[in-house]
C-alpha cells in the first residue's frame, strides 16, 4: 500500500536556525513527489514536484531533495513568515490522486 | 486569473440535512479533485472528475456522498443526511487538461460543521 510518513510532527525554530523536514514514502514506482505549504484556514499551496532520485529544487529559503526512499525539505535561515504546515504527497499508481502525509507544523520565532 | 473558487467557505448543517459544496476550477482547467481533511488527519483523496465524467471515486464513502462536474457550472460535492463525523474541511483542486496532479492547485476549502 502506498504510504507517506512525515517527521517531525512539529518543529520550533528560532529565526535564522536552519533545519530539515523529512518525508519517507513507500510506493510501487514513484510517479512524482510533491511538497505543499498550508497556512491555517487556507488551502495547500504548491511548492515543488520531484520525479527522480537525486533531483533538487529551490525556492527562496526552501530546497527540496529526493532519494529512493525519502525527500527532505531544507529550510535555510528561516523567517517567521515561513511558519506553516508543510505537506508531502506522492501520486498514486493510477495517476488519479495524491497520497498525503500528515504534515510537519513549523513555527519560527523571532 | 482567479484561482480555484470554493463556496461556501463555512457551512453549518444539522444532523440529517444535506450539504452541497461547490468548486469552480481555475480557468482552462478541466480536471477536478476533491479531498477531505479531518482534524488531526492528513488530506484524504475522495474523487477525481473530468467534465461529465467520474474518473476515480475510490476515496468516496459508499453511502450518502456523491460528486458531479457538469458540462456547465461548478463541480458539486453532495453529502446527504450528514452526521457529526462528516465535520471536516473539504478541499477542491484543479489541474489543466493532460497534466493531472502535476499542476494541481487547491482552493481555500469549505469547512463543514455538523451540529
Amino acid at each position: 500500500e502506498d504510504q507517506v510518513t512525515q517527521s517531525p510532527e512539529a518543529l520550533r525554530l528560532q529565526e535564522g536556525e536552519s533545519s530539515s523536514l523529512n518525508c519517507s514514502y513507500t510506493v510501487s514506482g514513484l510517479r512524482g513527489l510533491f511538497w505543499y505549504r498550508q497556512d491555517p484556514g487556507k488551502g495547500p499551496e504548491f511548492l515543488f514536484t520531484l520525479y527522480s532520485a537525486g533531483e533538487e529544487k529551490e525556492k527562496e529559503r526552501l530546497k527540496a531533495t529526493l532519494t529512493k526512499k525519502e525527500s527532505f525539505l531544507h529550510i535555510t535561515a528561516p523567517k517567521p513568515e515561513d511558519s506553516a504546515t508543510y505537506l508531502c504527497a506522492v501520486e498514486n499508481q493510477a495517476g488519479t490522486a495524491l497520497i498525503f502525509g500528515k504534515g510537519t507544523t513549523l513555527s519560527v520565532s523571532s | 486569473n482567479a484561482g480555484v473558487m470554493q463556496n461556501p467557505r463555512h457551512l453549518v448543517r444539522r444532523r440529517g440535512q444535506e450539504a452541497r459544496l461547490r468548486c469552480s476550477p481555475m480557468k482552462g482547467h478541466s480536471h477536478v479533485y476533491w479531498y477531505r481533511q479531518l482534524p488531526e488527519e492528513g488530506l484524504k483523496f475522495m474523487v477525481y472528475l473530468q467534465k461529465e465524467n467520474i474518473i476515480d471515486e475510490s476515496g468516496m464513502p459508499k453511502e450518502r456522498f456523491s460528486a458531479e462536474f457538469p458540462k456547465e457550472g461548478p463541480s458539486i460535492l453532495r453529502i446527504q443526511q450528514v452526521v457529526r463525523g462528516d465535520s471536516a474541511a473539504y478541499f477542491c483542486a484543479s489541474s489543466p487538461q493532460g497534466q493531472r496532479n502535476t499542476e494541481a492547485f487547491f482552493g481555500q476549502g469549505t469547512r463543514l460543521t455538523v451540529v
